[in-house]
């Protein structure tokens, strides 16, 4: 079983760009997730998503982050414009609905904000 | 609301002594609880879980976990250390309603040799 995708795996950009972030969950997998793991920290959720509909987006940044999942199978999570305070670890996991089980994560997208 | 408590953001054991990272959580209902192990520029991975029934939870990489409701607490061991095991690691609680997980801060744990 093929598992969770991402990429870019790491990004370094300067403040006030924007960038963007790739998401494939596990097939058949209905809940994804997007967090953010600061340096000496645990993930912190930004969004999630089942199927193609927002469950909570409440600690998003809607200012300057925004997430989608049209078809309810991959996502893109975007900054823009970036900010200094960004850099951090992307974080994408899946999990079957209907829980509680475990989410299962993706590598993670490094990004520096310079 | 729930959340998550890691005593110890750093902890430092010899190889071959006994692995003892802490965690505490706060739920209003029964919870679900989670440690995760992270590796260097690797995403979370499931060590083990408790949901319902036996409150001693074995794992994988030789881990295990007891649930002690009346202490709420969570803690995780491992027997004999290994280099291996250096890692950081996450205990995290859901209340099984919404499908989300809280994390703690993380333990970092470092294997003297």
């Amino acid at each position: 079983e093929a598992g969770v995708a991402q990429s870019p795996r790491y990004k370094i950009i300067e403040k006030r760009q924007s960038v963007a972030f790739w998401c494939n969950p596990i097939s058949g997998h209905a809940t994804l997730y997007w967090y953010q793991q600061i340096l000496g920290q645990g993930p912190k959720l930004l969004i999630q998503f089942q199927n193609n509909g927002v469950v909570d987006d409440s600690q998003l940044p809607k200012d300057r982050f925004s997430a989608e999942r049209l078809k309810g199978v991959d996502s893109t999570l975007k900054i823009q414009p970036a900010k200094l305070e960004d850099s951090a670890v992307y974080l994408c996991a899946s999990t079957p609905s209907g829980g509680p089980y475990e989410q299962y994560f993706g590598p993670g997208t490094r990004l520096t904000v310079t | 609301a729930q959340s998550v408590t890691q005593l110890g953001s750093h902890v430092s054991v010899s190889e071959g002594a006994l692995v003892l990272l802490r965690c505490n959580y706060s739920s209003s209902v029964p919870p679900y609880l989670f440690w995760y192990v992270q590796y260097p520029n690797q995403g979370l991975q499931l060590l083990l879980k408790y949901t319902t029934g036996a409150t001693l939870v074995k794992g994988i990489n030789g881990f295990e976990a007891e649930f002690k409701k009346s202490e709420t607490s969570f803690h995780l061991t491992k027997p004999s250390a290994h280099m291996s095991d250096a890692a950081e690691y996450f205990c995290a609680v859901s209340d099984g309603r919404d499908d989300k997980i809280i994390f703690g801060k993380g333990t970092r744990l470092h294997i003297l040799p």
